[in-house]
């Protein structure tokens, strides 16, 4: 069964900073990867998807990169502002359409 | 993309009643899904609705519990029946879009929340 881990559980930091979000994953046989944002009692907006056979995606501030091989993606977000806070959630896709969910990671940014 | 409405958005309900929640999507889908999110967790697969057949149910849901329709390629219904305040989640529709190159991305609704006293 395939697991999601992200860290931190929770991040905050001051307006500016750069941030880092991990993912990790324990089964590579992936077909995808997808990072998505959720506001507070609300859905999931996506961000970003990864297919298995790339190495990143970038959207304006956002980069995502994916290593396959050793079950990890990391979430970059460039030059934070208070409109990034949010909860960042990332899913690994296998061959059926399900996505398996991290337990995301919280991210407060101070202005 | 895919542009996904729910009703309603949020509900309280007393226990032992039953809530129907409805998606309707802006396009025809073949793949449409319901999720669960438990306060504080992260979100849990209910069932892939099937257009014309019987949904097919995750790991310890069952129909009798989340009654699934699915009468055409654009709505989906679920039902939370028999209702314990265990139920109170937030409850989202998902569907599966092709766009180009074989690439298959997931958008969510905004989600039902639901309140089980």
């Amino acid at each position: 069964k395939q697991e999601v881990t992200q860290i931190p559980a929770a991040l905050s930091v001051p307006e500016g900073e750069n941030l880092v979000l991990n993912c990790s994953f324990t089964d590579s046989a992936i077909y995808n990867l997808q990072w998505f944002r959720q506001d507070p009692g609300k859905g999931l907006t996506s961000l970003l998807l990864i297919q298995s056979s790339q190495r990143e995606q970038t959207s304006g501030r956002l980069n995502a990169s994916l290593d396959k091989s050793s079950g990890r993606s990391t979430l970059y977000i460039a030059a934070s502002q208070p409109g990034d806070s949010a909860t960042y959630l990332c899913a690994v896709r296998q061959g059926d359409y399900k996505l398996s969910f991290g337990a995301g990671t919280t991210v407060t940014v101070r202005a | 993309s895919a542009v996904i409405s729910q009703k309603p958005s949020r509900d309280i309900c007393q226990r032992g009643t039953s809530l129907t929640i409805q998606c309707q999507v802006d396009s025809q889908v073949t793949m449409m899904f319901w999720y669960r999110q438990q306060p504080g967790q992260s979100l849990t697969l209910i069932a892939t609705a099937n257009q014309g057949s019987e949904a097919t149910y995750e790991s310890g849901f069952v129909i009798d519990k989340f009654p699934i329709s699915r009468p055409n390629l654009t709505f989906s219904t679920l039902t939370v029946s028999n209702m314990s305040p265990e139920d109170s989640s937030i409850y989202l529709c998902s569907v599966a879009v092709r766009e180009g190159l074989g690439t298959d991305t997931q958008y969510f609704g905004p989600g039902t929340r639901l309140t089980v006293l």
